[in-house]
Protein backbone atom coordinates (compact mmCIF):
# COMPACT_ATOMS: atom_id res chain seq x y z
CA UNK A 1 0.00 0.00 0.00
CA UNK A 2 0.98 3.28 -1.03
CA UNK A 3 2.02 6.07 1.48
CA UNK A 4 0.41 9.20 1.30
CA UNK A 5 1.71 12.48 0.57
CA UNK A 6 0.74 16.14 1.14
CA UNK A 7 0.74 18.76 -0.05
CA UNK A 8 0.44 17.81 -3.91
CA UNK A 9 2.40 20.94 -4.59
CA UNK A 10 4.10 24.04 -3.39
CA UNK A 11 5.41 27.10 -4.71
CA UNK A 12 8.41 29.17 -2.85
CA UNK A 13 10.59 32.34 -3.22
CA UNK A 14 13.92 31.35 -2.34
CA UNK A 15 14.88 31.49 1.20
CA UNK A 16 11.50 30.27 2.23
CA UNK A 17 10.80 27.40 4.47
CA UNK A 18 8.61 24.10 3.42
CA UNK A 19 7.66 21.03 4.90
CA UNK A 20 6.34 17.68 2.90
CA UNK A 21 4.41 15.19 5.07
CA UNK A 22 4.20 11.38 4.48
CA UNK A 23 1.77 9.28 6.30
CA UNK A 24 1.34 5.19 5.92
CA UNK A 25 -1.82 3.00 7.20
CA UNK A 26 0.86 0.48 7.90
CA UNK A 27 3.45 -0.01 10.61
CA UNK A 28 6.97 1.64 9.40
CA UNK A 29 9.94 0.06 9.75
CA UNK A 30 11.63 2.45 7.44
CA UNK A 31 11.21 6.01 5.70
CA UNK A 32 13.07 6.72 2.42
CA UNK A 33 13.27 10.17 0.71
CA UNK A 34 13.89 10.67 -2.95
CA UNK A 35 14.03 13.86 -5.17
CA UNK A 36 13.64 14.10 -8.79
CA UNK A 37 13.87 16.87 -10.87
CA UNK A 38 12.36 17.60 -14.20
CA UNK A 39 13.58 14.80 -17.05
CA UNK A 40 15.60 12.73 -14.29
CA UNK A 41 15.51 9.88 -11.88
CA UNK A 42 15.19 9.91 -8.71
CA UNK A 43 17.99 10.55 -6.29
CA UNK A 44 18.21 9.14 -2.86
CA UNK A 45 17.90 11.92 -0.07
CA UNK A 46 18.05 10.18 3.07
CA UNK A 47 16.63 7.42 4.88
CA UNK A 48 15.68 7.03 8.84
CA UNK A 49 15.29 3.96 10.26
CA UNK A 50 13.75 4.39 13.91
CA UNK A 51 10.90 6.03 15.76
CA UNK A 52 11.98 9.95 16.41
CA UNK A 53 15.30 9.77 14.55
CA UNK A 54 16.25 12.83 12.24
CA UNK A 55 18.27 13.04 9.36
CA UNK A 56 19.56 16.34 7.81
CA UNK A 57 21.21 16.98 4.70
CA UNK A 58 22.76 20.45 3.99
CA UNK A 59 19.42 22.37 5.10
CA UNK A 60 17.41 19.87 4.57
CA UNK A 61 16.44 17.18 6.99
CA UNK A 62 13.73 14.72 8.04
CA UNK A 63 11.82 13.15 10.98
CA UNK A 64 10.42 9.91 11.49
CA UNK A 65 7.64 9.41 14.12
CA UNK A 66 7.25 5.78 14.26
CA UNK A 67 4.21 5.99 16.40
CA UNK A 68 1.95 8.19 14.02
CA UNK A 69 3.24 6.29 11.24
CA UNK A 70 4.32 9.72 9.97
CA UNK A 71 7.39 11.52 8.34
CA UNK A 72 7.92 15.02 7.28
CA UNK A 73 10.71 16.12 5.61
CA UNK A 74 11.56 19.60 6.29
CA UNK A 75 13.41 21.98 3.30
CA UNK A 76 14.83 25.51 5.44
CA UNK A 77 15.72 28.84 3.41
CA UNK A 78 15.11 27.00 0.41
CA UNK A 79 17.19 27.64 -2.68
CA UNK A 80 16.74 27.23 -6.70
CA UNK A 81 18.23 24.11 -7.03
CA UNK A 82 15.31 22.52 -4.37
CA UNK A 83 13.29 22.77 -7.54
CA UNK A 84 11.68 19.02 -8.77
CA UNK A 85 9.58 16.39 -7.18
CA UNK A 86 9.65 14.78 -3.88
CA UNK A 87 8.98 11.38 -3.12
CA UNK A 88 8.56 9.42 0.19
CA UNK A 89 9.30 5.28 0.04
CA UNK A 90 8.27 3.03 2.57
CA UNK A 91 10.20 -0.16 3.00
CA UNK A 92 7.74 -2.72 3.65
CA UNK A 93 9.09 -6.07 3.05
CA UNK A 94 11.27 -5.77 0.65
CA UNK A 95 9.13 -3.63 -1.90
CA UNK A 96 9.62 -0.01 -1.81
CA UNK A 97 6.21 1.83 -2.41
CA UNK A 98 6.35 6.06 -2.81
CA UNK A 99 3.67 8.13 -2.01
CA UNK A 100 2.34 10.90 -5.54
CA UNK A 101 4.97 12.66 -4.73
CA UNK A 102 5.29 16.82 -3.96
CA UNK A 103 6.14 19.02 -6.64
CA UNK A 104 8.03 21.67 -5.12
CA UNK A 105 8.84 25.28 -7.15
CA UNK A 106 11.04 27.11 -5.84
CA UNK A 107 11.15 31.13 -7.91
CA UNK A 108 13.75 33.77 -7.22
CA UNK B 1 26.28 8.28 -13.85
CA UNK B 2 24.15 6.36 -11.15
CA UNK B 3 25.85 3.69 -11.77
CA UNK B 4 22.55 1.70 -12.94
CA UNK B 5 22.85 1.02 -16.68
CA UNK B 6 19.49 0.98 -18.78
CA UNK B 7 18.99 0.27 -22.41
CA UNK B 8 16.86 1.62 -24.50
CA UNK B 9 16.71 5.00 -23.66
CA UNK B 10 14.02 5.88 -25.96
CA UNK B 11 11.88 3.84 -27.49
CA UNK B 12 9.15 3.71 -29.78
CA UNK B 13 6.58 1.43 -31.32
CA UNK B 14 2.58 0.20 -32.06
CA UNK B 15 0.00 -1.09 -30.22
CA UNK B 16 -0.13 -4.60 -30.00
CA UNK B 17 4.00 -4.91 -30.29
CA UNK B 18 6.13 -6.14 -27.83
CA UNK B 19 9.02 -4.95 -26.08
CA UNK B 20 11.84 -5.87 -24.21
CA UNK B 21 13.35 -3.69 -21.47
CA UNK B 22 16.93 -3.83 -20.24
CA UNK B 23 18.95 -3.30 -17.16
CA UNK B 24 22.28 -3.80 -15.41
CA UNK B 25 22.60 -2.51 -11.78
CA UNK B 26 25.22 -1.20 -10.17
CA UNK B 27 28.27 -3.36 -9.39
CA UNK B 28 28.03 -5.56 -6.46
CA UNK B 29 24.05 -4.81 -6.12
CA UNK B 30 21.95 -7.82 -6.09
CA UNK B 31 18.56 -6.59 -6.27
CA UNK B 32 16.37 -4.59 -9.10
CA UNK B 33 13.18 -2.79 -8.98
CA UNK B 34 11.25 -2.29 -11.68
CA UNK B 35 9.05 1.14 -11.67
CA UNK B 36 6.79 2.64 -14.06
CA UNK B 37 6.70 6.20 -13.79
CA UNK B 38 3.23 8.17 -16.35
CA UNK B 39 4.11 11.62 -17.29
CA UNK B 40 3.88 13.67 -14.49
CA UNK B 41 2.67 11.18 -12.18
CA UNK B 42 4.41 8.82 -9.55
CA UNK B 43 6.12 6.00 -9.59
CA UNK B 44 4.27 2.44 -9.37
CA UNK B 45 5.97 -0.56 -8.63
CA UNK B 46 5.92 -3.00 -10.71
CA UNK B 47 8.36 -5.90 -9.63
CA UNK B 48 11.20 -6.64 -7.13
CA UNK B 49 13.72 -9.55 -8.12
CA UNK B 50 16.75 -10.20 -5.60
CA UNK B 51 19.81 -12.72 -6.97
CA UNK B 52 17.59 -14.25 -9.38
CA UNK B 53 14.77 -15.11 -7.61
CA UNK B 54 11.50 -12.75 -7.90
CA UNK B 55 10.65 -11.07 -4.35
CA UNK B 56 7.69 -9.00 -4.20
CA UNK B 57 5.37 -7.72 -7.41
CA UNK B 58 3.38 -4.67 -7.33
CA UNK B 59 0.83 -3.57 -10.27
CA UNK B 60 2.77 -5.46 -12.77
CA UNK B 61 -0.13 -6.04 -15.49
CA UNK B 62 0.03 -9.82 -16.66
CA UNK B 63 0.98 -8.69 -20.44
CA UNK B 64 3.98 -7.73 -18.16
CA UNK B 65 6.74 -9.68 -17.02
CA UNK B 66 10.07 -9.61 -15.70
CA UNK B 67 13.31 -11.92 -15.15
CA UNK B 68 17.01 -11.39 -13.33
CA UNK B 69 19.67 -13.27 -15.35
CA UNK B 70 22.81 -15.07 -13.47
CA UNK B 71 24.81 -12.20 -14.33
CA UNK B 72 22.34 -10.18 -12.51
CA UNK B 73 20.63 -7.80 -14.91
CA UNK B 74 17.23 -7.86 -15.54
CA UNK B 75 14.87 -7.46 -18.44
CA UNK B 76 11.04 -6.55 -18.36
CA UNK B 77 8.92 -7.93 -21.20
CA UNK B 78 5.78 -5.65 -22.03
CA UNK B 79 3.57 -7.62 -24.44
CA UNK B 80 0.02 -6.44 -26.54
CA UNK B 81 1.11 -2.93 -25.87
CA UNK B 82 -1.63 -0.53 -25.20
CA UNK B 83 -1.16 3.43 -25.34
CA UNK B 84 -1.67 3.52 -21.90
CA UNK B 85 1.41 1.64 -21.63
CA UNK B 86 3.22 4.75 -22.60
CA UNK B 87 5.77 5.68 -19.59
CA UNK B 88 8.95 5.98 -18.27
CA UNK B 89 10.35 2.96 -17.14
CA UNK B 90 12.62 2.92 -14.47
CA UNK B 91 15.27 0.68 -12.76
CA UNK B 92 16.40 0.87 -9.70
CA UNK B 93 19.26 -1.54 -7.57
CA UNK B 94 20.07 -2.14 -3.94
CA UNK B 95 22.81 -3.87 -2.74
CA UNK B 96 19.94 -6.64 -0.97
CA UNK B 97 16.69 -6.99 -0.87
CA UNK B 98 15.74 -5.50 2.33
CA UNK B 99 15.16 -1.90 2.57
CA UNK B 100 14.69 -1.60 6.18
CA UNK B 101 18.17 -1.51 6.75
CA UNK B 102 20.18 1.70 6.58
CA UNK B 103 22.77 0.27 4.71
CA UNK B 104 20.44 -0.58 1.31
CA UNK B 105 18.93 2.42 -0.65
CA UNK B 106 17.84 2.47 -4.22
CA UNK B 107 19.88 3.92 -7.27
CA UNK B 108 18.01 3.96 -10.03
CA UNK B 109 18.84 3.96 -13.39
CA UNK B 110 18.14 6.90 -16.24
CA UNK B 111 14.82 5.41 -16.93
CA UNK B 112 13.22 4.07 -21.03
CA UNK B 113 10.98 6.48 -22.12
CA UNK B 114 8.51 4.14 -24.12
CA UNK B 115 6.09 5.45 -26.21
CA UNK B 116 3.34 3.71 -27.88
CA UNK B 117 1.61 4.70 -30.81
Amino acid sequence: QQPVQSPQAVILREGEDAVINCSSSKALYSVHWYRQKHGEAPVFLMILLKGGEQKGHDKISASFNEKKQQSSLYLTASQLSYSGTYFCGTGINNDMRFGAGTRLTVKP
Amino acid sequence: DSGVTQTPKHLITATGQRVTLRCSPRSGDLSVYWYQQSLDQGLQFLIQYYNGEERAKGNILERFSAQQFPDLHSELNLSSLELGDSALYFCASSATGTLISGANVLTFGAGSRLTVL
